[in-house]
C-alpha cells in the first residue's frame, strides 16, 4: 500500500491566486513528520515545510501553508498568491519513527502534483 | 554554502560498465541517503546510512552497493549497470532523528544516468 498519496498529476492556477495540493498518507505510528518539496524543472529538491504529528497548530512558511487534518490523515500544501516561478512538481512525503535496531526513521515520497502557474 | 554535493551530474554509461556517484556533506549530518527518480514514481530510497559505518537497504536496493566512508561522505555503485537503472539520482542528508521542532531532510542537485 502506498504510504503517500498525491491525487492530482497536475494542477493549473492564474497567477495571485491560492492553490490546494492533495496529499493523503498512511501510517501506524503516533509519531511521524510531513514534508512538502518543490521541484523546479532545474532539477533541485527544494524543501518548503515541515509539520509534525504532534504540532497543534498548521505549519506555515511564508505563502506557504499546510493544511494538517490529522483524523483524515491529510496533509495538504496551500500556496497563496501564486507566482510565475511557482510553475514546478511538489512532492509531499512522509517519515516515521526511527524503529528497533535503528536510529533512522525512512523517508516515503508521493508521486508528485505538476503545479503550472499561468499569467 | 555547499550543503549536499554529488557528483558526476551527468554520466552515460554502456550496459556491463560500473561507476561510483560520490555525495558529500558539509552539515555534519548523521544520516545519509540515496534515492532515485524515475518519471510518475516519485523519489525511492535505494541505500540509507544512518551513521558513520552503518548501511542499510531501502525499497529498491538490486544492483546497488554503497559505501559511507565518512561521516561526510556516501557513494553509491553501479557494479554492472543495466538500462533500468537509468534514472537521476538524488544523494541526501540529515541529522537523523524526528523532533518535535522539525528537521529538514536536504538533497543534492541530482545526477542523471543514463544506460544504454
Amino acid at each position: 500500500a502506498q504510504k503517500i498519496t498525491q491525487t492530482q498529476p497536475g494542477m493549473f492556477v492564474q497567477e495571485k491566486e491560492a492553490v490546494t495540493l492533495d496529499c493523503t498518507y498512511d501510517t501506524s505510528d503516533p509519531s511521524y513528520g510531513l514534508f512538502w518539496y518543490k521541484q523546479p524543472s532545474s532539477g533541485e529538491m527544494i524543501f518548503l515545510i515541515y509539520q509534525g504529528s504532534y504540532d497543534q497548530q498548521n505549519a506555515t512558511e511564508g505563502r506557504y501553508s499546510l493544511n494538517f487534518q490529522k483524523a483524515r490523515k491529510s496533509a495538504n500544501l496551500v500556496i497563496s498568491a501564486s507566482q510565475l516561478g511557482d510553475s514546478a512538481m511538489y512532492f509531499c512525503a512522509m517519515r516515521e519513527p526511527p524503529w528497533r535496531g535503528s536510529t533512522l526513521g525512512r523517508l516515503y515520497f508521493g508521486r508528485g502534483t505538476q503545479l503550472t502557474v499561468w499569467p | 554554502n555547499a550543503g549536499v554535493t554529488q557528483t558526476p551530474k551527468f554520466q552515460v554509461l554502456k550496459t556491463g560498465q560500473s561507476m561510483t556517484l560520490q555525495c558529500a556533506q558539509d552539515m555534519n549530518h548523521n544520516s545519509m541517503y540515496w534515492y532515485r527518480q524515475d518519471p510518475g514514481m516519485g523519489l525511492r530510497l535505494i541505500y540509507y546510512s544512518a551513521s558513520e559505518g552503518t548501511t542499510d537497504k531501502g525499497e529498491v536496493p538490486n544492483g546497488y552497493n554503497v559505501s559511507r566512508l565518512n561521516k561526510r561522505e556516501f557513494s553509491l555503485r553501479l557494479e554492472s549497470a543495466a538500462p533500468s537503472q537509468t534514472s537521476v539520482y538524488f544523494c541526501a542528508s540529515s541529522d537523523g532523528t524526528l523532533k518535535r521542532s522539525g528537521n529538514t531532510i536536504y538533497f543534492g542537485e541530482g545526477s542523471w544516468l543514463t544506460v544504454v
